[in-house]
């Protein structure tokens, strides 16, 4: 079955950096990959997705690279800002359809000013 | 636009005690799912509804826990005999059909005592 991992499950990085988060994922099958901020007492928000016909894809200040070689993605925050602090989750579909999603166990971005 | 709305946002039962949590999907959505998130983990899948109909229940840790969706909209997570270890964030998602973006709501934190 699916699995989704993450690399460091804290990072601190300095108002006006850009933020690196990483993400494993074992299923070489999974085709749809999804990235999810989730501030404290909310419910996850959709940020950016990529499917696995590309391999990079850049929304507002973010952009997603995937590597099906080594089944890793990231998600890269530009100008990391203050309100860019909270969990973020990489997903991924289950085996099986219906878009149960899979989540990784999150990274906690902490902007220090 | 109203998003999707869960309640009650906040629930303290003793053990053993019932309770139910509700989830008014956004309207027109036509896809449900419910996930469970502990504390410091990512979301986990637990069941889905296409319309009225439960599609796939496989998440659900036990015969204690019941959902439904009677007429396609609302729907109820009922969790029978509560124990400690259903102490946990109670997310609900909808969506428009199964392979468009999930919506979350802010979820209902439940303590078992």
């Amino acid at each position: 079955g699916e699995s989704v991992g993450l690399h460091l499950p804290t990072l601190s990085v300095q108002e006006g950096d850009n933020s690196i988060i990483n993400c494993a994922y074992s299923n070489s099958a999974s085709d749809y990959f999804i990235w999810y901020k989730q501030e404290s007492g909310k419910g996850p928000q959709f940020i950016i997705d990529i499917r696995s016909n590309m391999d990079k894809r850049q929304g507002q200040r973010v952009t997603v690279l995937l590597n099906k070689t080594v089944k890793h993605l990231s998600l890269q925050i530009a100008a990391t800002q203050p309100g860019d602090s909270a969990v973020y989750f990489c997903a991924v579909p289950k085996a099986g359809g219906g878009n149960k999603l899979t989540f990784g166990t999150g990274t906690q971005l902490k902007v220090e000013l | 636009g109203a998003g999707v709305s869960q309640s009650p946002r906040y629930k303290v039962a003793k053990r053993g005690q019932d309770v139910a949590l509700r989830c008014d999907p956004i309207s027109g959505h036509v896809s449900l799912f419910w996930y469970q998130q502990a504390l410091g983990q990512g979301p986990e899948f637990l069941t889905y509804f296409q319309n009225e109909a439960q599609l796939d229940k496989s998440g659900l840790p036990s015969d204690r826990f019941f959902a439904e969706r009677p007429e396609g909209s609302v729907s109820t997570l009922k969790i029978q005999r509560t124990q400690q270890e259903d102490s946990a964030v109670y997310l609900c998602a909808s969506s428009l059909s199964l392979a468009d973006e999930q919506f979350f709501g802010p979820g209902t934190r439940l303590t078992v005592l």
